[in-house]
């Protein structure tokens, strides 16, 4: 069973770019499957932002496309999300998660990253 | 893109009793593709159901699943004070690929 720990900064200015690492433990990066990032802004639902294989393909979300890049480490066994240009409305708590069968089976604590000057 | 809608918004019932919750599809959706997931407050979703009806690993036999199609219905046979929480339905598309309904908040009555 995987483990998975979200980190990275808890605040952003706006314009600026939020960096979040995934770190996995339990089992390898490199198991085949895919690895997804999810936000929920506060009091709201939930939204996939995208996912990356161990080979390093990638889906995003259409509506974040423009501004998402999801990397792998291989090395260090975690995954890595980038969004840049963010306002307030990015702000959210963020997720990593392991993706199953169709599904999203393990999900990381989660972390609150704002958005603010 | 596929939209999903959880009805009702919210759900009041006491301990004991069954609830019912909904979710439906703007499109048809592989009954290999509809998920659902328990998340309580200031904690991450749990993965409940998956496969419209193949419970996850540790889920208790009380919650059940069904549907096809457009429709989709998860159910909780006899509530217990740990089921009330928020729940979600998700499907499994082409872009994006993962999509989740608004929610149903289930709270005690």
């Amino acid at each position: 069973q995987f483990q998975l720990k979200e980190s990275g900064p808890g605040l952003v200015k706006p314009s600026g770019t939020l960096s979040l690492t995934c770190a996995v433990s339990g089992g390898s990066i490199s198991s085949g499957n895919w690895w997804s990032w999810v936000r929920q802004p506060p009091g709201k639902g939930l939204e996939w932002i995208g996912e990356i294989q161990h080979s390093g393909s990638t889906n995003y979300n259409p509506s974040l496309k423009s501004r998402v890049t999801i990397s792998v480490d291989k090395s260090k066994n975690q995954f890595s999300l980038t969004l840049t240009s963010v306002t307030a409305a990015d702000t959210a708590v963020y997720y990593c998660a392991h993706n199953g069968r169709w599904c999203l089976e393990y999900w990381g604590q989660g972390s609150l990253v704002a958005v603010s000057s | 893109e596929i939209v999903l809608t959880q009805s009702p918004g919210t759900l009041s019932l006491s301990p004991g009793e069954r609830a019912t919750l909904s979710c439906r599809a703007s499109q048809s959706v592989s009954s290999n593709y509809l998920a659902w997931y328990q998340q309580k407050p200031g904690q991450a979703p749990r993965l409940l159901i998956f496969g419209t009806s193949s419970r996850a690993t540790g889920i208790p036999d009380r919650f059940s699943a069904s549907g096809s199609g457009t429709d989709f219905t998860l159910t909780i046979s006899r509530l217990e004070p740990e089921d009330f929480a928020l729940y979600y339905c998700q499907q499994y598309g082409n872009s994006p690929m993962y999509t989740f309904g608004q929610g149903t908040r289930l709270e005690i009555k």
